[in-house]
């Protein structure tokens, strides 16, 4: 079954850090771009970043440039998006996507980051 | 880089259809024909229904269609069902600066 699974999603105060995982299965990963998307409680999706297949690019939303790194691990078939300087803002659903240009075609079920003191 | 603009709501009866507009601007929507649509159930990952702004991914039923003209696209829904009842989200290529924007999103009710 081709699927994406993310992981890694915490309560974390304002300032600190988190690391998200996304592990991809039934596919061969290595020739995809994977993209990270969110959606605040309530609230419409967000797109947040992208890497292309081999890591080498990388873009992101102006909202979390400078403080999100988004990697990947493809001998490991897994994605990360290393979140640093956590915002109360940053509170969301976080969801990996596979997708070019074109779409979105498989999401994970996405991980809760909480930001909160 | 702004959201695209979508209803707030939309609804029709079981049998009815249902339109929903997505408009941007000539450097998303009107420059590229990579429009998808998304269906995203309460508590659920979103599904891509649509995508290159009328190509329907194997699985989707016809009901679903989609359509651009200049910087607005359009997702309709015909023969509504109850399990179309959920909200649903555009969504356009950008180029390489801004990358990709969603749009608003839209509450469809089966009535």
């Amino acid at each position: 079954e081709v699927q994406l699974v993310e992981s890694g999603g915490d309560i974390v105060q304002p300032g600190g850090s988190l690391r998200l995982s996304c592990a991809a299965s039934g596919f061969t990963f290595s020739n995809y771009w994977i993209h990270w998307v969110r959606q605040a409680p309530g609230k419409g999706l967000v797109w947040v970043s992208r890497i292309d297949n081999d890591g080498s690019v990388t873009f992101y939303a102006d909202s979390v440039k400078g403080r999100f790194t988004m990697s990947r691990d493809n001998g490991k078939n897994t994605l990360y998006l290393q979140m640093n300087s956590l915002r109360v803002e940053d509170t969301a659903v976080y969801y990996c996507a596979r997708g070019d240009s074109e779409a979105y075609d498989i999401w994970g079920p996405g991980a809760m980051v909480t930001v909160s003191s | 880089q702004s959201a695209l603009t979508q209803p707030p709501s939309a609804s029709g009866s079981p049998g009815q259809s249902v339109a929903i507009s997505c408009t941007g601007t000539s450097s998303d929507v009107g420059a590229y024909n990579y429009v998808s649509w998304y269906q995203q159930h309460p508590g659920k990952a979103p599904k891509l229904i649509i995508y290159k702004v009328n190509q329907r991914p194997s699985g989707v039923p016809d009901r679903f269609s989609g359509s651009k003209s200049g910087n607005t696209a359009s997702l309709t829904v015909s023969g509504l069902q109850a399990e179309d009842e959920a909200d649903y989200y555009c969504c356009s290529y950008a180029g390489s600066a801004n990358n990709y924007v969603f749009g608003t999103g839209t509450k469809v009710t089966v009535l």
